[in-house]
């Protein structure tokens, strides 16, 4: 079974400029959750999704958003990108939105230039 | 709120060594505890999970972590580590019983040498 897919796998953007980012997750999943992983450190929790509803929201501000799809696949949009907001984003599914285990895609490597 | 500290930013050693890797956790409610491995230019993989039961949890490939709740810690060993286990390993938790947003430490990278 494929995994947990995203898509672009990098992406080059300049300042003010807002993005994409796509992720399919592993059949029969129905939570998608989306981390910010800057160089040099742990993922950080931006938003979990659990049958199209927002479960949770970490602390980004709100030119972040999200959405899932009736497919479950997810879309993560960031506007107006900052310098900081280089980083590897990482999306993960799991079966519900308690305590199964989060499966990770490979990422989205977005510089900001 | 919950949080991690994994004490080691790096780990050198030898190949065919035993290795620990030291992560302590801070809540106020019950947590689950995971030990997930980021190879370069990789998203993260399970490495394992305590969710209840025996504090003792096991990998396929050698890993163990102990759950020691009066210490707070989740501690990763590994008593033969292989070249091929280099990589950043990230000690996570979530709470008990709430959506299941992880919060991982900072991560420990593990430099395994000939």
């Amino acid at each position: 079974d494929a995994g947990v897919t995203q898509s672009p796998t990098h992406l080059i953007k300049t300042r003010g400029q807002h993005v994409t980012l796509r992720c399919s997750p592993i059949s029969g999943h129905k939570s998608v959750s989306w981390y910010q992983q800057v160089l040099g450190q742990g993922p950080q929790f931006i938003f979990q999704y659990y049958e199209k509803e927002e479960r949770g929201r970490g602390n980004f501000p709100d030119r972040f958003s999200a959405r899932q799809f009736p497919n479950y696949s997810s879309e993560l949009n960031v506007n107006a990108l900052l310098l900081g907001d280089s980083a590897l984003y990482l999306c993960a599914s799991s079966l519900g939105d308690t305590h199964q285990p989060q499966h990770f895609g490979d990422g989205t490597r977005l510089s900001i230039l | 709120a919950q949080s991690v500290t994994q004490l080691d930013s790096q780990v050198p050693v030898f190949e065919e060594a035993p290795v620990e890797l030291r992560c302590n956790y801070s809540s106020s409610v019950s947590v689950y505890l995971f030990w997930y491995v980021q190879y370069p230019n990789q998203g993260l993989q399970l490495l394992l999970k305590y969710l209840s039961g025996s504090t003792l949890v096991e990998s396929i490939n050698g890993f163990e972590a102990e759950f020691n709740k009066s210490q707070t810690s989740f501690h990763l060993r590994k008593p033969s580590v292989h070249i091929s286990d280099t990589a950043e390993y990230f000690c996570a938790v979530s709470r008990s019983g709430g959506y299941n947003k992880l919060i991982f430490g900072a991560g420990t990278r593990l430099a395994v040498h000939p």
